[in-house]
């Protein structure tokens, strides 16, 4: 079955810049998303169609794609970054959608 | 500013039926697709199956097609999932989302999400 392959952790300190990237064979023909979700708390969308970025959601977050792997960037991490981030795509196997096993990001 | 409120917690034997709820308000709820995402207690999100309303057309992930029912009412601007035959590991909270789809049924961004509901299967 088609995955998503995520990194399970990324650790940067306050200020520093994150990536978070995301893996799949389909990626250079369908789009990618990425959710954010604290603990306790629904998941946010903080990049659409690869690369844009939903009003509210502060300029420091950026998406990236090259060929099968997209990213997400976090520049000038602050505390209240840390979260669990889930990058999302279509599945083409079954015509539906899919989630990566999501990667969790911890500010020093 | 758009909402979805979702149903409250609930909790069933092994081998029952839940249906969870999600109202949707400020939004055209004809407009968008909606879906269902489950997240397992300390596990990642996952896709379960979404609905266009306006086309009463739903598809349902493989993992969960024969045990998982989504439909959504008009006029009360409600989708509806239902999972039946629960087992202990469909313990979870469930999401409702609100999505993008094109005219080719295909799903972009969940934009907006529900609250969650937390299910429990337990004997």
């Amino acid at each position: 079955s088609y995955e998503l392959t995520q990194p399970p952790s990324v650790s940067v300190s306050p200020g520093q810049t994150a990536r978070i990237t995301c893996s799949g064979d389909a990626l250079p023909k369908e789009y990618a998303y990425w959710y954010q979700q604290k603990a306790g708390q629904a998941p946010v969308l903080v990049i659409y169609k690869d690369s844009e970025r939903p009003s509210g959601i502060p300029e420091r977050f950026s998406g990236s794609s090259s060929g099968t792997t997209v990213t997400l960037t976090i520049s000038g991490v602050q505390a209240e970054d840390e979260a669990d981030y889930y990058c999302q795509s279509a599945d083409y196997s079954d015509s539906s959608v899919i989630f990566g096993g999501g990667t969790k990001l911890t500010v020093l | 500013q758009v909402q979805l409120v979702q149903s409250g917690a609930e909790v069933r034997k092994p081998g029952s039926s839940v249906r969870v709820s999600c109202k949707a308000s400020g939004t055209i709820f004809t407009s968008y697709a909606f879906g269902w995402v489950r997240q397992a207690p300390g596990q990642g999100l996952e896709w379960m199956g979404g609905i266009i309303p306006i086309l009463d057309t739903a598809n349902y992930t493989q993992r969960f097609q024969g045990r998982v029912t989504i439909t959504a009412d008009e006029s009360t601007s409600t989708a509806y999932m239902e999972l039946s035959s629960l087992r202990s590991d469909d313990t979870a909270v469930y999401y409702c989302t609100r999505i993008f789809y094109d005219g080719s049924g295909y799903f972009y961004e969940m934009d907006y999400w529900g609250q969650g509901t937390l299910v429990t299967v337990s004997s």
